[in-house]
């Protein structure tokens, strides 16, 4: 089974519609993140969420709004997409101050 | 500024040689990470070192923390296609003792040709 899922896979949107990508962990991790990869494959964290309540919240825009109905998923809703938020997407997870566990990413393109 | 600075950025290679890869901060950090990522898939981590001067092995791949621990290397001996991948190093930046706040390098995109 796999330990860090999310969906979809790959999404292809126009520019100003309001999308969500899903992500849900089983293995009984508290902590929860989202992270953010570029064309130029640079890596960086957008939220992380601690039993729920977000812990980070690095300089994103509020069109990017996190919400975490449980310890288990962490869903990344993404309002009035732009050309620039077009990258892949990484939920992750981790228990306290262990090792990160991926997801394999979400390919969000916007045309 | 990048905070973590990997080279080089690419690097392509014939099966059985060697390589080393560095990467390179003025920060000192109380840990730091090296992933592995390959195409379509998340980042898988491959080891954490902590110890300033610890040099850690996984099978052919040879990782040190600099005794400053500012500084990392992998050195991967008798490369093989399927070491091919994206390596990523990241380290800590504390938010409040949760981890998770990684910062990474740019990484370096390995191609082991047969």
């Amino acid at each position: 089974d796999t330990a860090v899922s999310q969906t979809p896979k790959y999404l292809v949107t126009q520019m100003g519609n309001d999308k969500s990508i899903k992500c849900e962990q089983n293995l009984g991790h508290d902590t929860m993140y989202w992270y953010k990869q570029d064309s130029k494959k640079f890596l960086k964290i957008m939220f992380s969420y601690n039993n729920k309540e977000l812990i980070i919240n690095e300089t994103v825009p509020n069109r990017f709004s996190p919400k975490s109905p449980d310890k288990a998923h962490l869903n990344l809703h993404i309002n009035s997409l732009e050309l620039g938020d077009s990258a892949v997407y990484f939920c992750a997870s981790s228990q306290r101050n262990e090792k990160l566990f991926f997801g394999s990413g979400t390919q969000l393109s916007v045309l | 500024t990048q905070l973590l600075e990997q080279s080089p950025q690419f690097l392509s290679i014939q099966e059985g040689e060697n390589l080393t890869v560095y990467c390179n901060s003025s920060s000192v950090f109380s840990s730091l990470q090296w992933y592995r990522q390959e195409p379509g898939e998340g980042p898988v981590l491959l080891v954490t070192v902590v110890t300033g001067g610890e040099v850690k092995k996984l099978k052919r791949l040879t990782f040190q923390f600099g005794d400053a621990r500012k500084d990392s290397s992998l050195h991967i001996t008798a490369a093989q296609p399927g070491d091919t991948g994206l390596y990523l190093c990241a380290a800590e930046m504390n938010y409040g003792g949760s981890q998770g706040n990684l910062i990474f390098g740019k990484g370096t995109k390995l191609s082991v040709k047969p």
